[in-house]
């Protein structure tokens, strides 16, 4: 079974800051996929990286692959409040077959 | 277009009763998820339908909860004999590709 282990679990920063969340895995992942809950929402979908080492940018936000396929990093600079929300990541299996989400990374960014 | 859409948003029932939440897909999206999210919590995967597929039912918790998904688009989750513990927001989400997922606003069911 494919595991996804995410941290911080928590994190509480102020406007301005700069931070970094973590995805990983023992697992290789034919893809990856980040989204982000605001409360009272459903989850959407920020990104998907497919190549090992691929890096996105969306505004503020970076994404990064690992090498291996095997994690993945968000990066956020310059924090505002709007971006406060619960991020979750997601993998496909090396197969194309199965997928699973991580626990997700609770982010309050206080202004 | 139109996103995902479910119904009711919320729904509050008294222990014992049965529930049907229903989920509207994107059209043309062939493949529809339920997830249950408890207050503060992650996704707790539920049940995922793939075309004509059998669905994969691995993460039902019980022979209480059952999902059908009429002529490859509405999706109906039931829950028998509700109990408190069945307490949650319950997501739809449906995809076209690569399971990127578009998810609806949730259903809020509390069970008193």
């Amino acid at each position: 079974t494919q595991l996804l282990e995410q941290s911080p679990q928590f994190l509480s920063i102020q406007e301005g800051e700069n931070l970094t969340v973590y995805c990983n895995s023992s697992s290789v992942f034919s893809s990856l996929q980040w989204y982000r809950q605001e409360p009272g929402e459903g989850p959407v979908l920020l990104v998907t990286v497919v190549t090992g080492g691929e890096v996105k940018k969306l505004k503020r936000l970076t994404f990064q692959f690992g090498d291996a396929r095997k994690d993945s990093s968000l990066h956020i600079t310059a924090a505002q409040p709007g971006d406060t929300g619960l991020y979750l990541c997601a993998g496909v299996d090396n197969y194309g077959q199965n997928f699973v989400f991580g626990p997700g990374t609770r982010l309050s960014v206080l202004p | 277009g139109a996103g995902v859409s479910q119904s009711p948003s919320n729904k509050v029932t008294e222990k014992g009763k049965d529930v049907e939440l229903r989920c509207d897909p994107i059209s043309g999206h062939t493949a529809l998820y339920w997830y249950r999210q408890s207050l503060g919590q992650g996704l707790e995967f539920l049940i995922y339908f793939q075309g004509n597929s059998a669905p994969d039912k691995s993460g039902l918790p019980s022979d209480r909860f059952s999902a059908e998904r009429t002529g490859g688009s509405v999706s109906t989750l039931t829950i028998q004999r509700t109990q408190q513990e069945d307490s949650a927001v319950y997501l739809c989400a449906s995809s076209l590709r690569s399971y990127e997922q578009y998810f609806g606003p949730g259903t809020r069911l509390t069970v008193t």
